[in-house]
């Protein structure tokens, strides 16, 4: 079993919708939990970062740790086409990192 | 958070040859990694370097094909050796930072290989 699971799509969603990306995993060690953007050609840019449970809002996104079901999520309010990218969720114990494998999103205008 | 550049941005280099990709940071920082990003793939870890001590290099990746320093805490350096095709990739440094030192990455721009 991979230490961190995530769907690597493609999806695709209409502009304005709301975008749901989300990551498993096993290890109950995990304390930190980040998700990356990373545009094509380009390195992969920190965009959320979550200690422990709970929510975080940032802008038109939110990200959702649920470290009971060993789960994490990505929100992104009304979607636009500059979010299509590749969405990488990250956890990390503090001395170890695992990376999920990216979601791609396409926004259509 | 960490500002970090890469040099060179993209190269393409004929099979049998080395490259060495440079890293810098614009503050101190005690970890940094080195990943290779394969077209349509997530990140593999190469090896973590700390500064003052040798690199640690994840299975697969071995100190021959992949030398790496590490001068100080703003620089770093991994070396590609004797390339072949399958060597073509992004190549990134990150360093990791935050509240325990540890617990985040912030990544450079990345720099694209190309081997003929």
């Amino acid at each position: 079993q991979k230490e961190v699971e995530q769907d690597p799509g493609p999806l695709s969603v209409p502009e304005g919708a709301i975008v749901s990306l989300n990551c498993t995993y096993s290890n109950s060690a995990f304390q930190y939990f980040m998700w990356y953007r990373q545009y094509s050609r380009k390195g992969p840019e920190l965009l959320m970062y979550t200690y422990s449970s709970g929510n975080k809002e940032d802008g038109r996104f939110t990200a959702q740790v649920d470290k009971s079901s060993k789960y994490i999520s990505l929100f992104i309010r009304d979607s636009q086409p500059s979010d299509s990218a590749t969405y990488l969720c990250a956890m990390s114990t503090g001395n170890q990192f695992y990376f999920g494998t990216g979601t791609s999103l396409t926004v259509i205008p | 958070s960490a500002v970090i550049s890469q040099k060179p941005s993209r190269d393409i280099c004929q099979r049998g040859t080395s490259l060495t990709i440079q890293c810098q940071v614009d503050s101190q920082v005690t970890m940094m990694f080195w990943y290779r990003q394969q077209p349509g793939q997530s990140l593999t870890l190469i090896a973590t370097a700390n500064q003052g001590s040798e690199a640690t290099y994840e299975s697969g990746f071995v100190i021959d094909k992949f030398p790496i320093s590490r001068p100080n805490l703003t620089f770093s350096t991994l070396t590609v050796s004797n390339m072949s095709p399958e060597d073509s990739s992004i190549y990134l440094c990150s360093v990791a930072q935050g509240r325990a030192s540890t617990d985040t990455q912030y990544f450079g721009p990345g720099t694209r290989l190309t081997v003929l």
